[in-house]
């Protein structure tokens, strides 16, 4: 099935420790996406990419890094996790028109990931 | 920076009734997309219904149709004949139509979202 696949879909982690989220999409989009997702604050953009090889900041990049190597994967990374971090994590991507600035459409969204930090 | 807004942070309707979930946003911006996203309690993010701003006609989706008032900048969600299924976070979004350097990157910007609760 197409989609966005994230993994892992849950995870605790002590804090200070380094942990990737991975993201993976196979509908060929060039622009992705991580969000957060706190109670109480809807989804808040982390960093973006527009195509491969490029990334950007989002609302909250603090103690975020994101590489873009190729269209598929756009993996999110905390070097040393903090308590705050603690949050459901969302991938998206959507098609940007090649070339251009203009988006179409809506975004599509991965299934989430839970991330406990202690 | 554009903002949206969900004034309701909850919701109740009874099964088989009506309910409206209100969205306000602002902009400066003549080209855009808004957009309602549901949220059950499996957490996976579900598209609602969509609305191009250049479009004057409001967008239905089944038992779900939206009131967009452009001038206003509001986007309300009306759900009829509710349904148990129905129950979920729904959150109002809005995407710039074209990318700016320093600005849009065409993500979502989201409300907080409205929590719906459907009584049988």
């Amino acid at each position: 099935i197409a989609g966005i696949t994230q993994a892992p879909t849950s995870q605790i982690l002590a804090a200070g420790r380094r942990m990737t989220l991975r993201c993976t999409q196979d509908m060929r989009h060039n622009a992705m996406y991580w969000y957060r997702q706190d109670l109480g604050l809807g989804l808040r953009l982390i960093h973006y990419s527009n195509t491969a090889g490029t990334t950007g900041k989002g609302e909250v990049p603090d103690g975020y890094s994101v590489s873009r190597a190729n269209t598929d994967d756009f993996p999110l990374t905390l070097a040393s996790a903090v308590p705050s971090q603690t949050s459901v994590y969302f991938c998206a991507s959507s098609e940007r028109l090649a070339g251009g600035i203009e988006y179409t459409g809506e975004l599509f969204f991965g299934e989430g990931s839970r991330l406990t930090v202690l | 920076a554009q903002t949206v807004t969900q004034s309701q942070p909850e919701m109740s309707v009874q099964e088989a009734e009506t309910v409206t979930l209100s969205c306000t946003y602002d902009t400066s911006e003549s080209d855009y997309y808004l957009f309602w996203y549901k949220q059950p309690p499996s957490r996976q993010m579900i598209l609602v219904i969509r609305q191009e701003a250049y479009k004057q006609q409001n967008a239905t989706e089944n038992r779900f149709s939206v009131n967009f008032q452009k001038a206003a900048k509001s986007f309300s969600l009306k759900i009829s004949d509710s349904q148990l299924g129905d129950a979920a976070m729904y959150f109002c979004a809005y995407r710039s139509a074209y990318g700016s350097y320093g600005g849009s990157q065409g993500n979502l910007i989201f409300g907080k979202g409205t929590k719906l609760s459907v009584k049988p």
